[in-house]
């Protein structure tokens, strides 16, 4: 089956440690996204990759980290400098290329939990 | 940077009644896209709208890109519970096209 994967669905963490959540696509996409999203809230970029070892700040960059030494990979990490990372986060995946239909694909999520 | 607003943010609905969201750039797009979020669930990729005036439908949904590619409105006509759920836009910006600058987001509730 191709898609997008995300692991894993819930991550318990304490404060002051750095977490790094899994995102890995089998579409053969070029261009990967990091969202965040809060209760009752839409999504905020954080990172985006659109090729491979190159990748992009978002709007909310700040306490987080990514990769992208492989294609079909991008993870994220959220270091102990977020300042209130407990939300939902969204890996997507795409076609990069102007002018393709580059409608992004999204993993299932992953719920973070600082406590 | 691009500004997107959509109104309303919460709509409630009884089922059978028609449902309109309307999506607002502050400049000309390139394209724009929907997306469908399903209560605890990820996005979901409806359609793009690329030309000016263009209208597209999908069974009770009908997508329209308004003339100057600066709105766009999703209506979904006699609504059911299965369309539950936050319809987000994603305006394509006009100098590159990529989508990944979403709308806050209109959240749908329909009572049975």
């Amino acid at each position: 089956d191709g898609g997008i994967t995300q692991s894993p669905k819930y991550l318990f963490r304490k404060e002051g440690q750095n977490v790094t959540l899994s995102c890995e696509q089998n579409l053969n996409h070029d261009a990967m996204y990091w969202y965040r999203q809060d209760p009752g809230q839409g999504l905020r970029l954080i990172y985006y990759s659109q090729i491979v070892n190159d990748f992009q700040k978002g709007d909310i960059a700040e306490g987080y980290s990514v990769s992208r030494e492989k294609k079909e990979s991008f993870p994220l990490t959220v270091t102990s400098a977020q300042k209130n990372p407990t939300a939902f986060y969204l890996c997507a995946s795409s076609r990069a290329l102007p002018g393709q239909k580059n409608e992004q694909f999204f993993g299932p999520g992953t719920r973070l939990t600082v406590l | 940077g691009q500004q997107v607003m959509q109104i309303p943010q919460y709509q409630h609905v009884q089922e059978g009644e028609d449902f309109t969201t309307y999506c607002n750039s502050s400049t000309t797009l390139s394209n724009i896209q929907w997306y469908k979020q399903r209560p605890g669930g990820h996005p979901v990729f409806l359609i793009q709208l690329v030309k000016s005036g263009e209208v597209k439908k999908q069974k009770r949904l009908t997508f329209q890109f308004g003339e100057a590619k600066k709105n766009s409105s999703l209506h979904i006509t006699a609504t059911q519970t299965t369309d539950v759920g936050t319809y987000f836009c994603a305006p394509g910006a006009h100098n590159y096209g990529q989508n990944f600058v979403f709308g806050p987001g209109t959240r749908l509730s329909v009572l049975p």
